[in-house]
């Protein structure tokens, strides 16, 4: 069973670029079906994928709305995955969930989740 | 774009009894859909993928159905830990997915 834990800070400025890691344990960040996600749901609202990547830069897909901000990346010798978001604003103040996605499906397992607070 | 819409925003049940909470697609999504719950402070847990099979461990009092446009998840005899939010996902429109608004089911 796969455990993800999310991490990074909890206060992003205005205009700059928030940046979170999930630390992936119980299993290999290279284990074949699964896909590396990156979730978020503003507080008292739903979730909202923001993309999903494999390994090695072989396959990145975006949320639409998000994809000019938005960088996912893999790191197989730490067993992690990164997201960037720049220029961030209040509207991206979120609790922030990586999720290991099966084939590009649903979420199998999730991070507990961290609150990300956009503000100066 | 697929549009997700879940009724009841809320739902009212009394424990021991039963629940049915809906998901409509604005277009077909076949059978890829998935249901989560969300309890207050955690993540999402899956518990229904392909419209109607269980996850790992989820009790068979939870049951989907469904295909095409609409969905609804099932819950029996309800306990005081099935109280919470439940979202859809659809997995059809690959690689883009998209959640339901949520459905929050409370206690009589």
């Amino acid at each position: 069973q796969l455990q993800l834990q999310e991490s990074g800070p909890g206060l992003v400025k205005p205009s700059e670029t928030l940046s979170l890691v999930c630390s992936v344990s119980g299993g290999s960040i290279t284990k074949r079906s699964y896909y590396w996600a990156w979730i978020r749901q503003p507080p008292g609202k739903g979730l909202e994928w923001i993309g999903s990547t494999i390994p090695e830069g072989r396959s990145t897909y975006y949320n639409s709305s998000l994809e000019s901000r938005v960088t996912t990346s893999v790191d197989t010798s730490k067993n992690e995955f990164s997201l960037k978001l720049a220029s961030v604003t209040a509207a991206d103040t979120a609790v922030y969930f990586c999720a290991a996605q099966y084939n590009w499906n649903y979420f199998l397992y999730w991070g507990q989740g961290i609150l990300v607070t956009v503000s100066s | 774009e697929i549009v997700m819409t879940q009724s009841p925003a809320t739902l009212s049940v009394s424990p021991g009894e039963s629940a049915t909470l809906s998901c409509r697609a604005s277009q077909s999504v076949s059978g890829n859909l998935a249901w989560y719950q969300q309890r207050p402070g955690q993540a999402p847990r899956l518990l229904i993928f392909r419209a109607s099979t269980r996850a790992t461990d989820i009790p068979a009092r939870f049951s989907g159905s469904g295909s095409g446009t609409e969905f609804s998840l099932t819950i029996s005899s309800l306990q005081s830990e099935d109280f919470a939010v439940y979202f859809c996902q659809e997995y059809n429109d690959w690689p883009r997915v998209t959640f339901g608004q949520g459905t929050r089911l409370e206690m009589k």
